[in-house]
């Protein structure tokens, strides 16, 4: 099936500072990603649709100034975390949406764990 | 706005069935009912579909009812490495923008 890539798994940074989380589909182009945020003990929530070409989708609640999103090219989607403060601590998941006619399910990222100190 | 209501946790003996249940009496038409699951500090990872019709693949079977508003996921023979969260999703094909509830924890025990 096909594949669906983050990096970094995981970071560690400082209060205040930004990081930039990479999601990337390795055998096939992806015109649509998604971006999910996952607190400890609870489910995936949407943060944002990604689209290549044009300006993310954010959900509501979600601060697109906070949480910028760059689909630059047809197998990356970046999410840049800026200012990052330690409620930013989460584990972040992307997924993209397969080709036509590649099937019917989308395809998950490992995840990125974020720590903000 | 959840669409699907599952058991919060259940646990199943390792070697044995595992039936996890899943109640979308709201579902539409055109709507499909999907599953994954999540390990641990995983991704997501797609299982099965289904839209009426029962399916089996090399990881579960899927029954669905003949009114379709709830669907029964089948491990057949579950692992220690079948211990996750299940999630089950009803959605339109063409939709990926996925809503997760909370799931299902299931803890395969030895």
């Amino acid at each position: 099936g096909a594949v669906v890539s983050q990096h970094p798994s995981w970071v560690i940074c400082k209060s205040g500072t930004s990081v930039k989380i990479e999601c990337r589909s390795l055998d096939f182009q992806a015109t649509t990603m998604f971006w999910y945020r996952q607190f400890p003990k609870q489910s995936l929530m949407l943060m944002a649709t990604s689209n290549e070409g044009s300006k993310a989708t954010y959900e509501q609640g979600v601060e697109k100034d906070k949480f910028l999103i760059n689909h630059a090219s047809l197998t990356l989607s970046t999410l840049t975390v800026t200012s990052a403060h330690p409620e930013d601590s989460s584990f972040y998941i992307c997924s993209a949406r397969p080709p036509q006619g590649a099937g019917a399910e989308a395809f998950f990222g490992q995840g990125t764990r974020l720590t903000v100190v | 706005d959840a669409k699907t209501t599952q058991p919060t946790s259940m646990d199943c003996a390792e070697g044995r069935a595992a039936n996890l249940p899943c109640n979308h009496s709201t579902i539409s038409g055109n709507e499909y009912v999907y599953w994954y699951r999540q390990i641990h500090s995983q991704g997501p990872q797609y299982i099965i579909h289904g839209l009426k019709n029962n399916e089996t693949n090399e990881m579960a079977s899927l029954i669905i009812t003949e009114d379709r508003k709830s669907s029964t996921l089948i491990l057949p023979h579950a692992t220690l490495r079948d211990t996750a969260v299940y999630y089950c999703i009803v959605r339109v094909a063409n939709d990926y923008k996925l809503s997760f509830g909370a799931g299902t924890t299931v803890t395969v025990r030895a």
